[in-house]
């Protein structure tokens, strides 16, 4: 059973838009949540990430939001790049000994465009 | 941040034989930890190789199909036994930092014919 869900399997978002992805968990007990970026042939690449304990993380152009309540979390990108486009995928992790025991959304293609 | 290098990059194998891949961190790090992933399908978790012990094997995995070894703190294997093509994956080794990061190596491409 899948506990962490990225329902859109892609998005389509012109330059210098904003790009938001999201992601649903089911599993309250998850601690620790990551994003990363994957390019075709390529392994994925860590972007960012937030602890349980905070509701927003920012770097750069990326900003992660947690809802607990809701078990939701969403990526923002600001300003969209054609190079942001890629295979984006949400994670999970009870965190401590566990931390690098990951549990993976089936991931958003994004596609941004000129 | 972490580099980890994964070799073969990729392969196509016969059913029926093995394939051992390599993963080499140019640090030290306790765990270390092998993913799959499936044609269209998201990473999914094989196991926890940690060094001096035995691997923990996730649900669904199992030590005969996918032996690990891990001999020290900076290299360990992954074995894809007696193939068959529902093996057909990118095979991922990743390693969590002090920083509460985990990165990726670049994958090991496996067609199995």
């Amino acid at each position: 059973d899948q506990q962490v869900k990225q329902n859109s399997p892609s998005l389509s978002v012109q330059e210098g838009r904003i790009s938001i992805l999201n992601c649903d968990y089911t599993n309250s007990m998850f601690d620790y949540f990551l994003w990363y970026k994957k390019y075709p042939a390529e392994g994925p690449t860590f972007l960012i990430s937030i602890s349980s304990i905070k509701d927003k993380n920012e770097d750069g152009r990326f900003t992660v939001f947690l809802n607990k309540s809701a078990k939701h979390l969403s990526l923002h990108i600001v300003p969209s790049q054609p190079g942001d486009s890629a295979v984006y995928f949400c994670a999970a992790s009870f965190g401590g000994s566990t931390l690098g025991r990951l549990y993976f959304g089936r991931g958003t293609q994004l596609t941004v465009w000129p | 941040s972490a580099v980890i290098s994964q070799k073969p990059s990729r392969d196509i194998c016969q059913r029926g034989t093995s394939l051992t891949i390599q993963c080499q961190v140019d640090s030290q790090v306790t765990m270390m930890f092998w993913y799959r992933q499936q044609p269209g399908q998201s990473l999914t978790l094989i196991a926890t190789a940690n060094q001096g012990s035995e691997a923990t094997y996730e649900s669904g995995f199992v030590i005969d199909k996918f032996p690990i070894s891990r001999p020290n703190l900076t290299f360990s294997t992954l074995t894809v036994s007696n193939m068959s093509p529902e093996d057909s994956s990118i095979y991922l080794c990743s390693v969590a930092n002090s920083g509460n990061t985990i990165y990726f190596g670049e994958g090991s491409w496996l067609t199995v014919v």
